[in-house]
């Protein structure tokens, strides 16, 4: 089993739906979880941190549920440009090694 | 825009012969890694290093080794290319800070095929 695991989609929204996903990791040692975006042949670029008491960021609201060891991402009125994989990174606190789920791709359509 | 850069971008080469791929940063991070990304594996790192000719192995090192003799410079070597290590290869440096974790960011990658 991966430490960290993501639907890999593709999940396909109309513009202005909602849309979430989830990622779960298995160390129960994490401490930093992120969301980075990734477009089509280009490198990945951190969206958000997640906090534990959750954050929004525009449309974009991350959360952490510790005890089910998951994060989700919920994307609210969805854009064309919102077209891209998101991968979930996990880190395991102070250390150098951050782990990535391998990506959710979502197709937003008009 | 966290300064990386990465040479080449793009690279062909034949099995068996060796290949230097250069990551550099312009702002003094400490912390450097060498990760790959293939298609149902997602990003996973190869080499890292946390200081001047400070690294270790990550989760798939072998055929590859690295050195950062510079702050700004880290360098990936594949020994001998094998058709295997054909992939996108990413160099990133991370921010970290006590509430929220290390932040990674990301060079434009190379795009190596090994035929």
């Amino acid at each position: 089993r991966k430490e960290v695991e993501q639907d890999p989609g593709p999940f396909n929204v109309p513009e202005g739906a909602t849309v979430a996903f989830n990622c779960t990791y298995s160390n129960s040692a994490s401490q930093s979880f992120f969301w980075y975006r990734q477009d089509c042949r280009k490198e990945p670029k951190l969206l958000m941190s997640v906090y534990s008491s959750g954050n929004e960021d525009g449309r974009f609201t991350a959360q952490l549920n510790r005890a089910s060891q998951y994060i989700s991402l919920l994307i609210r009125d969805s854009k064309l440009s919102d077209s891209a994989t998101y991968l979930c990174a996990v880190n395991r606190g102070g250390g150098f090694k951050t782990i990535f789920g391998a990506g959710t791709r979502l197709f937003v359509k008009a | 825009d966290a300064g990386i850069t990465q040479s080449p971008r793009h690279k062909v080469t034949e099995t068996g012969t060796p290949v230097t791929l250069r990551c550099h940063q312009t702002e003094n991070h400490r912390y450097m890694y060498w990760y790959r990304q293939d298609p149902g594996h997602g990003l996973r790192l190869i080499h890292y290093s946390y200081g001047v000719k400070d690294t270790d192995k990550g989760e798939v090192s072998d055929g590859y080794s690295v050195s950062r003799s510079k702050t700004e410079d880290f360098l990936l070597t594949l020994e001998s290319a094998t058709s295997s290590q054909t992939s996108v290869y990413f160099c990133a440096i991370s921010e970290h800070t006590k509430d929220q974790g290390a932040k990674q960011y990301f060079g434009p990658g190379t795009r190596l095929t090994v035929t």
